[in-house]
C-alpha cells in the first residue's frame, strides 16, 4: 500500500545549525515529492518539490534530496533562523492519481535562538 | 501575489446540519482540491477536481461530501449532515497545472458539536 512516514514527530535546533528533517515513503511508483512547511494556525506553504527522476533539488537554504532506492526524502535548511520554526511535512504524488498528494505525518522543528 | 482564500475561518455546527466551506482559488488555476487535517494529525487528502468535474476522490469522500464550482471563481466543499468527526481543519488549494505545487488557503476550522 501507500504511505509516507517521517522518522522524527520532533526535532530542535539552534539558531544558525543546519537542520535536516527525513521523510520515508513506500510507493515506489510516486515519482513527485514535495515539502510543505506548515505554521501554527496557517495552510501548508510550499517550500520546494522534487520529480523521481532527480536526486537532489536546492532552493533559497533548502535542499531536496531524493533516495529512490532506499525510498528516502529529506529536507535540508541551511543556517536555520526561528522563523523556520513549523511542522514540515513530506507528501508524495504520482500521475496515475489524478495528483492527490499522500501526506505525511508532519515533523515539529523549533529553532532555539 | 495571488492567494488561495478561505471562508469562514471557524465554522460551528451542531450535529447532522449541513455546512458550506467555501473557497476563492487561484484565478488562472485549473485543479481544485480539498484536504483536511484533524487537530494534530496529517492532512488528508478529500477529493481533486478539473475541468467541472471531480477526477479523485479518497473513502473519506463519501455521499455526504460534494463539490462545486458554481459560477467560475468560487470552489464549494459541502458536508450535508455533518457528524462530530467531521471536525478538522478543511483546506482549499489549486494548481495552474496540477502535479505541481499546490497553494493552500489558510483553511476553515469545522468544529462539529
Amino acid at each position: 500500500g501507500e504511505s509516507v512516514g517521517l522518522h522524527l514527530p520532533t526535532l530542535s535546533v539552534q539558531e544558525g545549525d543546519n537542520s535536516i528533517i527525513n521523510c520515508a515513503y513506500s510507493n515506489s511508483a510516486s515519482d513527485y515529492f514535495i515539502w510543505y512547511k506548515q505554521e501554527s494556525g496557517k495552510g501548508p506553504q510550499f517550500i520546494i518539490d522534487i520529480r523521481s527522476n532527480m536526486d537532489k533539488r536546492q532552493g533559497q537554504r533548502v535542499t531536496v534530496l531524493l533516495n529512490k532506492t532506499v525510498k528516502h526524502l529529506s529536507l535540508q535548511i541551511a543556517a536555520t533562523q526561528p522563523g523556520d520554526s513549523a511542522v514540515y511535512f513530506c507528501a508524495e504524488g504520482n500521475a496515475g492519481n489524478n495528483r492527490k498528494l499522500i501526506w505525511g505525518l508532519g515533523t515539529s522543528l523549533a529553532v532555539n535562538p | 501575489e495571488p492567494e488561495v482564500t478561505q471562508t469562514p475561518s471557524h465554522q460551528v455546527t451542531q450535529m447532522g446540519q449541513e455546512v458550506i466551506l467555501r473557497c476563492v482559488p487561484i484565478s488562472n488555476h485549473l485543479y481544485f482540491y480539498w484536504y483536511r487535517q484533524i487537530l494534530g494529525q496529517k492532512v488528508e487528502f478529500l477529493v481533486s477536481f478539473y475541468n467541472n468535474e471531480i477526477s479523485e476522490k479518497s473513502e473519506i469522500f463519501d455521499d455526504q461530501f460534494s463539490v462545486e464550482r458554481p459560477d467560475g471563481s468560487n470552489f464549494t466543499l459541502k458536508i450535508r449532515s455533518t457528524k462530530l468527526e467531521d471536525s478538522a481543519m478543511y483546506f482549499c488549494a489549486s494548481s495552474p497545472r496540477g502535479y505541481n505545487e499546490q497553494f493552500f488557503g489558510p483553511g476553515t476550522r469545522l468544529t462539529v458539536l
